[in-house]
């Protein structure tokens, strides 16, 4: 079975500029999470799907940070436009869903972003 | 609020050294816990949980047990090898939250042989 799928892996761009990455996730399932994570540091929560619903998005900086899942399969996170200091890896995670704590999450292996 | 502290790294071991990396954690609610691990170039994988107080999560020979009364879930192994070399993150996800998870900031473990 295919694990979580992120593309592309790394990426560096110029600040000012947009950049958009891709999440597949597990097959089957429901809930999909994108995660910052910057150096030494860990995995912070930007956004939640239920199906194609963002139903977390309170940590997104959404004035320049956007995401979709628009049939509730595969996601897309884009920044417009990127700053230095968002230079860091984003993670994307998958679960079957549901109101459980305990709700395992699969990870991708993320994609590095470097703002020059 | 609900955090996560883990001790910092970085840690270096011998090989079939014992291990412990302590977490501890301050949750509003009652949370599950959770171990996950990132091998270098990998993406992080569930390495153990527990979901209530006294439970112990184990796999691959790491064991860790749910101490609500010192909000403890220190990590362990009796003999760590070379392969054990990642970035280890303590986490919590509180019921009612929608699974969402709370990360420490990582330990990262060299074992040398």
């Amino acid at each position: 079975e295919a694990g979580v799928v992120q593309s592309p892996r790394y990426k560096i761009i110029e600040k000012k500029q947009p950049v958009a990455f891709w999440c597949n996730p597990i097959s089957g399932h429901n809930t999909l999470y994108w995660y910052l994570q910057n150096l030494g540091q860990g995995p912070e929560l930007l956004i939640r799907y239920e199906n194609e619903e963002a139903v977390d998005d309170s940590q997104l900086p959404k004035d320049r940070f956007s995401a979709e899942r628009l049939k509730g399969v595969d996601s897309t996170l884009k920044i417009q436009p990127a700053e230095l200091g968002d230079s860091a890896v984003y993670l994307c995670a998958s679960s079957l869903g549901g109101t459980s704590g305990n709700n395992e999450q699969f990870f991708g292996p993320g994609t590095r972003l470097t703002v020059l | 609020g609900n955090s996560v502290t883990q001790m910092e790294g970085p840690v270096t071991l011998s090989e079939e050294a014992f291990l412990t990396i302590n977490c501890t954690y301050t949750a509003t609610g009652y949370p599950s816990l959770f171990w996950y691990v990132q091998y270098p170039g990998e993406g992080l994988q569930l390495l153990l949980k527990a979901t209530k107080a006294d439970d112990k999560g184990s796999n691959k020979g790491f064991e860790a047990t749910y101490r609500k009364e010192t909000t403890s879930f220190h990590l362990e192994k009796g003999s760590v090898q070379v392969s054990d070399s990642a970035v280890y993150f303590c986490a919590l996800a509180i019921r009612g939250s929608q699974g969402n998870l709370i990360f420490g900031k990582g330990t990262k473990l060299s074992v040398k042989p």
